[in-house]
């Protein structure tokens, strides 16, 4: 069973549609975040939510809008999409939060032409 | 802001030599130090971790080290093996105002055989 699972694991699309990834945590942790990867490796947080609720968002334009349904869900809708928002998009989930271990999702790798 | 510097860039080193990985960061607050690895097409995974109020720790090849004064902190593997290559991260982050980790840019470690 995997512990921190998005879908799906590639998406390409054109610019200016507007697409969703899911995750889903099954730890019980109560922090999930979504980190962006880019081309160079470079790992940035965008959210982080603590029991459903939004606790950081680092600068992210507006066009991305997270929802936490539950604390066992993130997801994230991106509108408009833009050739920049090409990236890796990781889903990741903590106990509570700060100063401890991250548990990953395997990624989903967004292509806009 | 929050940083945190990783060198270098590239590591390539000769099957059963050792390999340094150093990190620095900026946030004096941090207290906890955490070293991922990620193979391709997976997310980072924690492989050892320290926190501020140990110097070093080992695990079978893998240790780390920190100098709190210096804010600089450091991963060592010996006795390298193929399977050991892969990108490397090194990272921060902090209890108190956390929710947050801080990723170093990546090392991409090539061991060969």
């Amino acid at each position: 069973d995997t512990a921190v699972s998005q879908t799906p694991k590639y998406l390409v699309t054109q610019m200016g549609n507007d697409k969703s990834i899911k995750c889903e945590q099954n730890l019980g942790h109560d922090t999930m975040y979504w980190y962006k990867q880019d081309s160079k490796k470079f790992l940035k947080i965008m959210f982080s939510y603590n029991n459903k609720e939004l606790i950081i968002n680092e600068t992210v334009p507006n066009r991305f809008s997270p929802k936490s349904p539950d604390k066992a869900h993130l997801n994230l809708h991106i509108n408009s999409l833009e050739l920049g928002d090409s990236a890796v998009y990781f889903c990741a989930s903590s106990l509570q939060g700060g100063d401890e271990k991250l548990f990953f999702g395997s990624g989903t790798q967004l292509s806009v032409l | 802001g929050e940083n945190v510097e990783q060198h270098p860039s590239t590591l390539s080193v000769q099957e059963g030599d050792s390999a340094v990985i150093k990190c620095t960061y900026s946030d004096s607050a941090s207290n906890y130090f955490p070293w991922y690895k990620q193979e391709l097409g997976k997310g980072p995974q924690l492989i050892i971790d320290i926190r501020s109020n140990v110097g070093e720790k080992k695990d079978q090849r893998i240790a780390v080290t920190l100098n709190k004064t210096a804010k600089h902190f450091s991963l060592h593997i010996t006795e390298t093996q193929p399977e050991d290559s892969a990108v490397y991260f090194c990272a921060a982050s902090k209890g108190t105002g956390g929710f947050k980790t801080i990723f170093g840019a990546g090392t991409r470690l090539f061991v060969k055989a």
